[in-house]
């Protein structure tokens, strides 16, 4: 069983900053099976990238996604008020999905 | 567009049954797996299950296997979720959410590893 860890498990920034949320595997995974979700409060949880590096559709360029392996990334650049909610890894090869812990961003 | 519509609150007893509704609409139903997952409160994400509409068949967490039971109607384009045998553990937002497999008119099915959308969730609380 492939298990994500998120890391930080949370972050205060301020509006206007840039940055970088951590998905580790605890083993090797395609790229292609790697997913972030945005979920702000009293809401579900909204796709933004999947395939580890393709935005969905209508998300801004200031999302992006990298990574490869066991390590990938999601980098939100200038920060807006709505940018401020929890983040979820999630991994899914066609076994059994797994999501990661969760990152929350608060604002500073 | 691609919606997924779940039904309302529920109020359960322990030891009791619940059953959420799923309904799809802006996409043809029976081309995508329905994937189940929960959240408990202030916690993250826990798959459940998925199902695949088109012939039914099923696949679940071992945590939930032999307590969960996942359904459809396809005349209806809606999915189906019952948990039975209900604890306090079990109070959660549940959550519908398409992806998983897409399956073509040919029969050949298609991993897409990403769940989009998601239904807006039902808060199932159990309590005596």
């Amino acid at each position: 069983e492939i298990v994500l860890t998120q890391s930080p498990g949370t972050l205060s920034l301020s509006p206007g900053e840039t940055v970088t949320l951590s998905c580790r595997a605890s083993q090797s995974v395609a790229s292609s099976f790697l997913a972030w979700y945005q979920q702000n409060p009293g809401q579900a949880p909204r796709l933004l990238i999947y395939g580890a590096s393709t935005r969905a559709t209508g998300i801004p360029d200031r999302f992006s996604g990298g990574g490869s392996g066991t390590d990938f990334t999601l980098t939100i650049n200038r920060l807006e008020p709505g940018d401020f909610a929890v983040y979820y890894c999630q991994h899914y090869d066609g076994s059994r999905p797994t999501f990661g812990g969760g990152t929350k961003l608060k604002i500073k | 567009q691609v919606q997924l519509v779940q039904s309302g609150a529920e109020m359960k007893r322990p030891g009791a049954s619940v059953k959420v509704s799923c309904k799809a609409s802006g996409y043809t139903f029976n081309t995508y797996d329905i994937n189940w997952v929960r959240q408990a409160p202030g916690q993250g994400l826990e798959w459940m299950g998925w199902m695949n509409p088109n012939n039914g068949n099923t696949r679940f967490a071992q945590k939930f296997k032999g307590r969960v039971t996942m359904t459809r109607d396809i005349s209806i384009s809606t999915a189906y979720m019952e948990l039975s045998s209900l604890t306090s553990a079990d109070t959660a937002l549940y959550y519908c959410a398409r992806g998983g497999f897409h399956h073509d008119s040919s029969g050949y099915s298609n991993l897409v590893g990403w769940f989009d959308p998601w239904g807006q969730g039902t808060l199932v609380t159990v309590s005596s």
